[in-house]
């Protein structure tokens, strides 16, 4: 079946340390996208990538950080620097011609 | 810079009646999209309609419709004949279409019970 997979699904990290969430998809899409969710609140651009090689910063990049070395893969590291990084995360793909974004199941990390 | 208004936090209606979710938004663009996104407990990004700009028809999916003004700058959904599979949150989100990529504005969101 083609999707968006997120792994883990739940995530502790203890304060300082870096952790990586994954995000794989089979969609065959150039562009992905990584976003925070926190309660009482809609989703929150973090980076975005339109193609291999290539990512932009989004409207809360401070504290994270991305790669896209393969067109399937997007991971994002959520690094010491993100001074409230307990929240939960939504990775999305889209076709670079344009269209809807397709959503993975989500990461919730808590810091503890 | 775009934003996305939803001013009813949460709403609750009994099963099989009509609901209409609000969503206002605000730009100086006039080639963008609406969408109207669906969270259930699973929490699960779901889409349930588009609505692109240049068209003036109103957008339908099934039980699912849109009121699209685009003067007024409003974009409501109406569901008809509600299910207990409706209980979710509701996400109205603006999208300006970039080459390669496209950026998704969220409003806060409209937490739906539908009651049996």
């Amino acid at each position: 079946d083609g999707g968006i997979t997120q792994s883990p699904k739940y995530l502790f990290r203890k304060e300082g340390q870096n952790v990586t969430l994954s995000c794989e998809q089979n969609l065959n899409h150039d562009a992905m996208y990584w976003y925070r969710q926190d309660p009482g609140q809609g989703l929150r651009l973090i980076y975005y990538s339109q193609i291999v090689n290539d990512f932009q910063k989004g409207d809360i990049a401070e504290g994270y950080s991305v790669s896209r070395e393969k067109k399937e893969s997007f991971p994002l590291t959520v690094t010491s620097a993100q001074k409230n990084p307990t929240a939960f995360y939504l990775c999305a793909s889209s076709p670079r011609q344009g269209g809807e974004q397709f959503f993975g199941p989500g990461t919730r990390l808590t810091v503890l | 810079a775009q934003t996305v208004t939803q001013s009813q936090p949460e709403m609750s209606v009994q099963e099989a009646e009509t609901v209409t979710l609000s969503c206002t938004y605000d730009t100086s663009e006039n080639n963008y999209y609406l969408f109207w996104y669906k969270q259930p407990p699973s929490r699960q990004m779901i889409l349930v309609i588009r609505q692109e700009a240049y068209k003036q028809q109103n957008a339908t999916e099934n039980r699912f419709s849109v009121n699209f003004q685009k003067a007024a700058k409003s974009f409501s959904l109406k569901i008809s004949d509600s299910q207990l599979g409706d209980t979710a949150m509701y996400f109205c989100a603006f999208m300006k279409p970039i080459q390669g990529a496209q950026k998704l504005v969220f409003g806060q969101g409209t937490r739906l019970t539908i009651n049996p």
